[in-house]
């Protein structure tokens, strides 16, 4: 069973530029949540997805930003017209279901560098 | 608010030598409190995960408590090794329909031989 898979692993854009960051989450799992992690900082949540659903986007800047994860294929984060300061490592993870002790899995990780 | 502390910020140990790494949060409601190991540009790896009910729980030499009175948890590491350098983040997740993960900025370990 593959773990979270995450791609690129690095991405260079332009400023203006679209960046496109994709996760497969683990099989079965069905949860999927965007963290951002600039540099010297922790981790941030940004959105949490279900197949099809958007449940928590409150984390999630108000402009440029989208996500979404559809009935088939990887879930997509996607950052319209970039600028210099959304540079930074963008983490997935998954999890099979709501309950409270349950797991949840991180990928690698996109690291987004901004030019 | 709801934040999750830790500390030190960083610390440095010689290999061999014992440390307990700090975290206190005031999320509410609470579900449970997890450590992860993030090494240099690699995901976070799951170390433990603590309920409301569980005092202390080990996973071989790293040993976690959570006080959820006070709000207050820690990571042992017990006859460190230079594997274990690498950023220890105190998560906790907050109760209710979001599931939402909230994390600390992390204690950032380095052990020296």
């Amino acid at each position: 069973n593959a773990g979270v898979m995450q791609n690129p692993r690095h991405l260079v854009r332009r400023r203006g530029q679209e960046a496109r960051l994709r996760c497969s989450p683990m099989k079965g799992h069905s949860h999927v949540y965007w963290y951002r992690q600039l540099p010297e900082e922790g981790l941030k949540f940004m959105v949490y997805l279900q197949k099809e659903n958007i449940i928590d986007e409150s984390g999630m800047p108000k402009e440029r930003f989208s996500a979404e994860f559809p009935k088939e294929g990887p879930s997509i984060l996607r950052i319209q017209q970039v600028v210099r300061g959304d540079s930074a490592a963008y983490f997935c993870a998954s999890s099979p279901t709501l309950e409270g002790g349950t797991e949840a899995f991180f990928g690698q990780g996109t690291r987004l560098t901004v030019v | 608010k709801n934040q999750v502390e830790q500390s030190p910020q960083s610390l440095i140990i010689l290999e061999g030598k014992n440390c307990t790494l700090q975290c206190n949060y005031t999320v509410s409601p609470f579900s449970n409190l997890r450590w992860y190991k993030q090494d240099t540009g690699r995901g976070p790896v799951s170390l433990t995960i603590m309920t409301f009910s569980e005092n202390t729980k080990s996973n071989g030499r790293y040993t976690a408590t959570l006080d959820a009175d006070t709000k207050q948890s820690s990571l042992h590491i017990t006859a460190s090794q230079l594997s274990d350098s690498a950023s220890y983040i105190c998560v906790v997740r907050r109760g209710g329909a979001t599931n939402k993960l909230i994390f600390g900025t992390g204690t950032l370990l380095a052990v020296q031989p």
